[in-house]
């Protein structure tokens, strides 16, 4: 049972350029999130969808798009990136009345 | 306002003492859930304990137990026996149902270090 499954691990982007981290789950959650981990500041929500087809804002959406074709994958993009997106990106799969569960994270650095 | 507050951004505690690790927190909506989790120096997230906002008793698992104060709205972690792998940062965490949308929230942590 893989859990939730983030990739990549590490990535380091220029500024400007796009890209996508993905997050797989297995266990037919459907709530789904992503947050990121700065320092001193927790992690916050980016965007989270309760079910394929409707995704919704979190606390800091901008720059970040996603979308839910699937119960299973939930893909966050990064459409421009810039330097202040230079964060630990978590993935979480919920059934949506306890835990979450996690993924690994994406360290992500931007140039 | 912060909806979870972790007022304690470090603490250090003498291994095998029990330590009470605080988190306030702030919601309108009447049926909520609030989290503790821990995450050590390799990064993951680690689950830790539940308690729902209508459950009557204190959650426990193992050496962790929540001190659920719903009239102070404060959800405290409690980690008797303390142990040199309790080393990590400390989440409080709530759901909450709010207008149809689910939100999990996080506080900004408490880094707990046992010292031998």
């Amino acid at each position: 049972n893989a859990g939730v499954t983030q990739t990549p691990k590490f990535q380091v982007l220029k500024t400007g350029q796009s890209m996508t981290l993905q997050c797989a789950q297995d266990m037919n959650h459907e709530y789904m999130s992503w947050y990121r981990q700065d320092p001193g500041m927790g992690l916050r929500l980016i965007h989270y969808s309760v079910g394929a087809g409707i995704t919704d804002q979190g606390e800091v959406p901008n720059g970040y798009n996603v979308s839910r074709s699937t119960t299973e994958d939930f893909p966050l993009r990064l459409l421009s990136a810039a330097p202040s997106q230079t964060s630990v990106y978590f993935c979480a799969s919920s059934p949506g009345t306890f835990e979450a569960f996690f993924g690994q994270g994406t360290r992500l650095t931007v140039v | 306002a912060q909806k979870i507050t972790q007022t304690q951004p470090g603490m250090f505690v003498q291994e095998k003492e029990a330590v009470t690790l605080d988190c306030t927190y702030d919601t309108s909506d009447p049926s909520y859930g609030l989290f503790w989790y821990k995450q050590p120096s390799s990064g993951e997230m680690i689950f830790l304990i539940y308690q729902g906002s209508y459950d009557q008793q204190n959650a426990t698992e193992g050496r962790y137990s929540l001190n659920f104060q719903k009239a102070r709205k404060s959800a405290n972690l409690v980690i008797s026996a303390s142990q040199l792998g309790d080393s990590a940062m400390y989440f409080c965490a709530m759901r909450e149902n709010l207008f149809g949308n689910e939100k999990l929230t996080f506080g900004t942590g408490t880094r707990l270090t046992i010292i031998p």
